[in-house]
């Protein structure tokens, strides 16, 4: 069945830093690709999303692509902020919304 | 719009009781999603609805769990009997079912079994 593999946590970073979350999926046909954010002591939020092979989801600074060559959606965002601190969650949207195992950034003033 | 709704927020039962989660999705979306998240983990589905069917409960675990969405609009999740190991949070969500149609999550409910 389909499935989302996502880097490890948990990450810490510094304010300002580069970050990266890797996140690779395994699916039939072409699923729509999204991350979720869930902030401390909130419900999941939608971060962003991809629909096709090669679209660019961003907000907030944050950004994935969606590569179907590498099966892979990783999030990125050039210089985090202690705000971005919280759990990160790749999904797909194949015949069911499928959840990665998180990512819990921490990032240090 | 008004989000997805959820209650109780909290729930703490004795193991062998009976418990009800209750999901009031946001207007006008017709699939309706019940996922069970454990602490440090990703959510896990239990239950989709397409309108009032139940199209995909192949991982509710028939014997002791149980839902239903009457109308097409409302749902309830039901455990009975609990066990120590339903302690989790019951999480529902709520889309437009379209291909690039997101989810909507409520705030959940955190069972306590114990």
């Amino acid at each position: 069945g389909d499935s989302v593999t996502q880097m490890e946590g948990p990450v810490t970073l510094s304010e300002e830093a580069f970050l990266t979350i890797n996140c690779t999926y395994t699916a039939t046909g072409y699923p729509s690709l999204f991350w979720y954010v869930q902030y401390p002591g909130e419900g999941l939020q939608l971060l962003l999303k991809a629909t096709k092979a090669d679209d660019k989801g961003s907000n907030k600074g944050f950004e994935a692509t969606y590569r179907k060559e590498t099966t892979s959606f990783h999030l990125e965002k050039g210089s985090v902020q202690v705000s971005d601190s919280a759990v990160y969650f790749c999904a797909l949207l194949g015949q069911n919304f499928v959840f990665g195992p998180g990512t819990r950034l921490s990032v240090l003033p | 719009e008004a989000g997805v709704v959820q209650s109780p927020r909290y729930k703490i039962i004795e193991k062998k009781q009976p418990v009800a989660f209750w999901c009031n999705p946001i207007s006008g979306h017709n699939t309706l999603y019940w996922y069970l998240q454990n602490l440090g983990q990703g959510p896990e589905l239990l239950i989709r609805y397409e309108n009032e069917e139940a199209v995909d409960d192949s991982q509710l675990p028939k014997d002791r769990f149980s839902a239903e969405r009457l109308k097409g609009v409302d749902s309830t999740l039901k455990i009975q009997p609990a066990e120590l190991g339903d302690s989790a949070v019951y999480l529902c969500a709520s889309s437009l079912g379209q291909k690039d149609s997101p989810l909507h999550f409520g705030n959940g409910t955190r069972l306590t079994v114990t």
